[in-house]
């Protein structure tokens, strides 16, 4: 049964700090990888996917890892800001029961502190 | 870019009513998916459709039904609510492009069973 865990649980930070996000899973086999923001109360905003072929992908600020191998992936966050401030998910894709299924981590809550 | 669209945003009902959650997909995008998260914890799977037709079936309580329709809007049928139903729900749109596939979230119905 694959389990998708993140750590830590909770981060708070100063603005303009580096940091990384965990993300671990049990099974390797993974189609791809999605890392997600949510900010309280509302919805899911979609923020890199890495495919199982690829190793990182990169957009702005953020550059999310995937080592497949070893069931790890990184968001790394560069020079933070408050409105960063976030809780931040990662999903792994799979196929489970004869279809693909999304299985969400229970999140990273980050602060970024003025 | 389209997104996609969830209604009503709110919902505030009594135990033992009835709830319809209505979806729309982005446009071309084949699967629907629809989660439930309850507060504090992470998206879990319900129930999806490809190309209208029950596709999976995840943790979805049989009080629940969900449907499909020729312009592929979906609706999340709730009946019986109990306060444990009290949550936000997220329908998800997915679109295979170039061997990527992607799933890309609704602003979520959070309903509030009284």
């Amino acid at each position: 049964k694959q389990e998708v865990t993140q750590i830590p649980a909770a981060l708070s930070v100063p603005e303009g700090e580096n940091l990384v996000l965990n993300c671990s899973f049990t099974d390797s086999a993974i189609y791809n990888l999605q890392w997600f923001r949510q900010d309280p109360g509302k919805g899911l905003t979609s923020l890199l996917l890495i495919q199982s072929s690829q190793r990182e992908q990169t957009s702005g600020r953020l550059n999310a890892s995937l080592d497949k191998s070893s069931g790890r992936s990184t968001l790394y966050i560069a020079a933070s800001q408050p409105g960063d401030s976030a809780t931040y998910l990662c999903a792994v894709r799979l196929l489970m029961d004869s279809s693909y299924k999304l299985i969400f981590g229970s999140g990273t809550r980050l602060l970024v502190r003025p | 870019a389209a997104g996609v669209i969830q209604s009503p945003r709110h919902l505030i009902k009594e135990k033992r009513e009835t709830a319809t959650l209505k979806c729309y997909p982005i446009p071309r995008h084949d699967t629907v998916y629809w989660y439930q998260q309850g507060p504090g914890q992470d998206p879990q799977f319900l129930i999806s459709f490809y190309e209208k037709m029950q596709s999976d079936k995840g943790s979805i309580p049989d009080r629940f039904s969900a449907q499909q329709f020729s312009d592929y809007h979906s609706e999340l049928n709730m009946s019986s609510l109990e306060l444990g139903d009290s949550a936000l729900y997220f329908c998800a749109s997915r679109i295979d492009r170039g061997g990527v596939s992607e799933q890309f979230f609704g602003p979520g119905t959070r309903l509030t069973v009284l």
